[in-house]
């Protein structure tokens, strides 16, 4: 009974390394998301996929590319890491997008500091 | 552009006392509102999912009203228990969404319970 799983659960990087978070989930979604959360800002969205091959840009993409060859699979990735982007980032899952009874499901986040 | 509040941001009750937590939104084209709760160092667990087109959801000791036309939920809590100390937060997904399922969320309100 796994859900949405990701990984890793912590990571530091030096300015302008580059990293991928992976995020696996095991319900047959069609639609998976990437958020940040920051301390006095909520969580935003960085980028989303509303199926297998397909990605869009969300609230706050700069910085940041995705991928989703597969359907269970949702890449994120930082090309050059910025002190900016120092966050916790939460992957969330849905059976739809736009049904009215279609609720997310998150994983337990990846703690990610750049220095 | 949709915005989230909620209020207050930190409350401190005893142990069997009955609270509220309260959620604005901006816009009320909406297509749900979502409670969720996040216990330190993990991911949201979604809680109660309400359509556009109900009033209210239950389960358990909680019950989430709505009232779309004038942009409020409210999450209540009956009979609270040390358990239930974590941090809550609404999201609502807007009508004016195209694909996608971009939920905007509040900041949350940290919830202490005191044996």
């Amino acid at each position: 009974n796994a859900g949405v799983t990701q990984t890793p659960k912590f990571r530091v990087l030096k300015t302008g390394q580059s990293m991928t978070l992976l995020c696996a989930q095991d319900m047959n979604h069609e639609y998976m998301y990437w958020y940040r959360q920051d301390p006095g800002m909520g969580l935003r969205l960085i980028h989303y996929s509303v199926g297998e091959g397909t990605t869009a840009k969300g609230e706050v993409p700069d910085g940041y590319n995705v991928s989703r060859l597969k359907k269970q699979n949702f890449l994120l990735g930082l090309e050059s890491a910025a002190p900016s982007q120092t966050s916790v980032y939460f992957c969330a899952s849905s059976r739809t997008g736009s049904s009215y009874n279609s609720p997310l499901h998150f994983g337990n986040g990846t703690r990610l500091t750049v220095t | 552009k949709q915005e989230v509040t909620q209020i207050p941001a930190a409350l401190s009750v005893p142990e069997g006392e009955n609270l509220v937590l309260n959620c604005s939104f901006t816009d009320s084209a909406i297509y749900n509102l979502q409670w969720f709760r996040q216990d330190p160092g993990k991911g949201l667990t979604s809680l109660l999912l309400i359509q556009s087109s109900q009033r209210e959801q239950t389960s358990g000791r909680l019950n989430a009203s709505l009232d779309k036309s004038s942009g409020r939920s409210t999450l209540y809590i009956a009979a609270s228990q040390p358990g239930d100390s974590a941090t809550y937060l609404c999201a609502v997904r807007g009508r004016a969404e195209t694909s996608g399922s971009r939920l905007t969320f509040g900041e949350g309100t940290q919830l202490t319970v005191n044996p």
